[in-house]
């Protein structure tokens, strides 16, 4: 069964603090890695890591994959309130299966 | 405007009831999704389709159905069988789901069991 952990589950910070968020995986015929916000319902897209060790930015968040450690970290600098969120980092198959984990609840204070 | 609806936003069923949730996209996407979400945690797959007439089971695939007769419809019905099922429901589709990219969502569905 495909498997993938994230850590911490969650992180409470402050406003310009700079957060490191985790994920590994275990997941059979891999082909991607994917990084979501989800604020309220529906989670929205932030990057997709097919290829080790290139960053990936947009604006204050970033992220990278390491194939040979099975793990990929998302990068948030300068934190503000709205990056309060969960963010839920998924693998995917070569077949279709996206596999997610249990998410990190982010919470930043003024 | 493209995008995935899915209805009810919100329904409460009895105990030994079956439901079934509507999730309709007109991204003309091959691939579709149900995931399901408890409180605080992340998404557990339910079931995916890459392709009409075909679908896989998930990881938790027990006490669920789908069918997948049009591109366009990914229903899931929540059976009497499901132990626990009070949860956030979650459809979402992807272009070519061989290719795993990334996956646009609906607004979800709360199912309340009385």
């Amino acid at each position: 069964e495909d498997k993938v952990v994230q850590s911490p589950l969650s992180l409470v910070v402050h406003e310009g603090d700079t957060v490191t968020l985790n994920c590994s995986y275990e997941v059979t015929n891999f082909r991607s890695l994917l990084w979501y916000k989800q604020e309220k319902k529906a989670p929205t897209f932030l990057f997709m890591l097919t290829s080790s060790g290139i960053e990936k930015k947009s604006g204050r968040l970033s992220s990278i994959l390491d194939k040979k450690e099975l793990s990929s970290i998302l990068n948030i600098t300068a934190t503000q309130t709205g990056d309060s969120a969960i963010y839920l980092c998924a693998g995917g198959t070569s077949y279709g299966k996206l596999t997610f984990g249990q998410g990190t609840i982010l919470t930043v204070h003024p | 405007d493209g995008g995935i609806t899915q209805s009810p936003k919100y329904l409460f069923r009895k105990e030994g009831q079956n439901v079934t949730l509507s999730c309709e996209q007109n991204l003309n996407h091959d691939a579709m999704y149900w995931y399901r979400q408890d409180p605080g945690q992340g998404l557990r797959l339910i079931y995916y389709s890459q392709i009409v007439n075909d679908f896989q089971k998930g990881d938790i695939a027990e006490g669920y159905s789908v069918s997948r007769e049009k591109k366009e419809s990914f229903p899931l019905t929540v059976t009497s069988a499901q132990k626990n099922p009070t949860a956030f429901y979650l459809c979402a589709s992807s272009k070519t789901g061989g290719n795993t990219g990334e996956l646009f969502f609906g607004e979800g569905s709360r199912l309340t069991v009385l």
